[in-house]
């Protein structure tokens, strides 16, 4: 089956910093890549995706993802973060052709501080 | 255009009671999943609907069931309901099954919160 991890369950960074999310995938095949995120309340937002072709993907709000089948990793990255980028970030894979729906991340908790 | 709908957003129900939340997809979406977020598990997948039929199905018992309709609106009943089955309630909608590759995205609603007591 497949999965996915979120090492991290929390991450501080300082607003103006870089910022990097990590994710692993354990699946045979390609699958497709999904970052969301959530903020306090809401529902999940789709940040970008990847389903083949360029492994760097651009996704909304100044968010990319990079794809590297070697390590089975789809790492979110920002370039300078901002107070409104604090909220929950969820990995997601899904198989082609499988039948599991999407499989989450347990999610990074993202702090900015001032 | 509008995006996905779920009401209610809250609902507050006793143990042994059941409940229905429905699901609105985004226009001309025919596929809709539904997920099930604590703070203990994450969030699991439910079940997904294209055109009426249920394509597959999570790892839940058979309380939990769900029905999709001709103008893809969705619904999901919890029978019987536990203490554990406190939840959001998250509904997906994509133009075709999200396994199915690109453009089939999934877009979620705010979800519905319930609450057993």
């Amino acid at each position: 089956a497949q999965s996915v991890t979120q090492p991290d369950i929390h991450i501080t960074v300082s607003e103006g910093a870089s910022l990097e999310l990590r994710c692993n995938y354990s699946y045979g095949a390609t699958p497709y890549l999904f970052w969301y995120v959530q903020s306090p309340g809401q529902g999940l937002q789709l940040l970008l995706k990847y389903f083949s072709g360029d492994t760097l993907v651009q996704g909304i709000k100044g968010f990319e993802a990079e794809f590297k089948r070697s390590q089975s990793s789809f790492n979110l990255r920002k370039p300078s973060v901002h107070w409104s980028d604090a909220a929950e970030y969820f990995c997601a894979v899904v198989s082609g052709g499988g039948a599991d729906g999407l499989t989450f991340g347990k999610g990074t908790h993202l702090i900015i501080q001032p | 255009k509008a995006g996905v709908t779920q009401t209610p957003r809250y609902l507050i129900k006793t143990r042994g009671q059941q409940v229905t939340l429905s699901c609105s997809p985004i226009s001309g979406h025919r596929s809709v999943s539904w997920y099930q977020q604590t703070p203990g598990q994450g969030l699991q997948f439910l079940f997904e609907y294209f055109s009426e039929t249920q394509r597959n199905k999570g790892n839940f018992p058979g309380r939990f069931s769900g029905r999709q309709f001709s103008n893809s609106r969705s619904e999901m009943n919890v029978s019987t309901l536990e203490l554990g089955d406190s939840a959001l309630y998250l509904c997906a909608s994509s133009l075709g099954p999200v396994r199915t590759g690109a453009g089939t995205e999934a877009f979620f609603g705010q979800g519905t919160r319930l609450t057993v007591v």
